[in-house]
């Protein structure tokens, strides 16, 4: 049982350049989640979808997309990278509304 | 502004002693709290939770208490154990369909020494 699979683990950008971080999980969970995480600071809410085809934003949404075409891919588009988007990615799922998250392993992005 | 808080960035115990880990927060909406434990180049995996209605819960080593008219909670680890070391985040959710939409504080490095 895999659970939840990012990829890439790295990746270095340039300023301007566009790229999708993948997520899929095979848990059959409804609920899929993006965080970030920058240097010294908690994981902060990208995106977050309750099901295939419904997605919401979270606390910092600006400057990516998301998609939720089946349960278990929800991919993460930066288009335009900027420095500001340097930091690790972490997806992770959760069976329902009040079930406990499952993360990935993480993405660390780096854009120069 | 910053709801959640954890003012230790780091701590340091003997194996075998107890481990305190504090959390703060800000937010009168939280009501459901989480600790996750993270080891380098891993995902957070979820340790110990509690409800707002409770202020103690228990799971083998680790006891969470939650002191809501403070607005305080803290993990205790006994014994601790090499394997701990890891850094831990304190999480908190405004509940109802928001449950899965955490709210992380900075974290806290925790190195237990043999």
């Amino acid at each position: 049982n895999a659970g939840v699979t990012q990829t890439p683990k790295f990746r270095i950008l340039k300023i301007g350049q566009s790229m999708t971080l993948q997520c899929t999980q095979d848990m059959n969970h409804n609920y899929m989640y993006w965080y970030r995480q920058d240097p010294g600071m908690g994981l902060k809410l990208i995106y977050y979808s309750v099901g295939a085809g419904i997605t919401d934003k979270g606390e910092v949404p600006n400057g990516y997309n998301v998609s939720r075409s089946t349960t278990e891919d929800f991919p993460l588009r930066l288009e335009l990278a900027a420095p500001s988007q340097t930091s690790v990615y972490f997806c992770a799922s959760s069976y329902g509304v009040e079930g406990t998250l499952h993360f990935g392993n993480g993405t660390r992005l780096t854009v120069t | 502004d910053q709801q959640v808080k954890q003012n230790s960035p780091s701590l340091s115990v003997q194996e075998g002693r107890i481990s305190i880990l504090n959390c703060d927060y800000t937010n009168s909406m939280f009501d459901y709290f989480l600790w996750y434990k993270k080891y380098p180049a891993e995902g957070p995996t979820f340790l110990i939770s509690i409800s707002s209605i409770k202020d103690k819960n228990e799971d083998g080593r680790f006891t969470v208490f939650l002191n809501k008219s403070a607005k305080h909670l803290s993990l205790h680890i006994v014994p601790s154990q090499p394997g701990d070391s890891a850094v831990y985040f304190c999480a908190a959710s405004a509940g109802g369909t928001s449950y899965g939409k955490l709210t992380f504080g900075q974290g806290t490095i925790l190195t237990v020494h043999p």
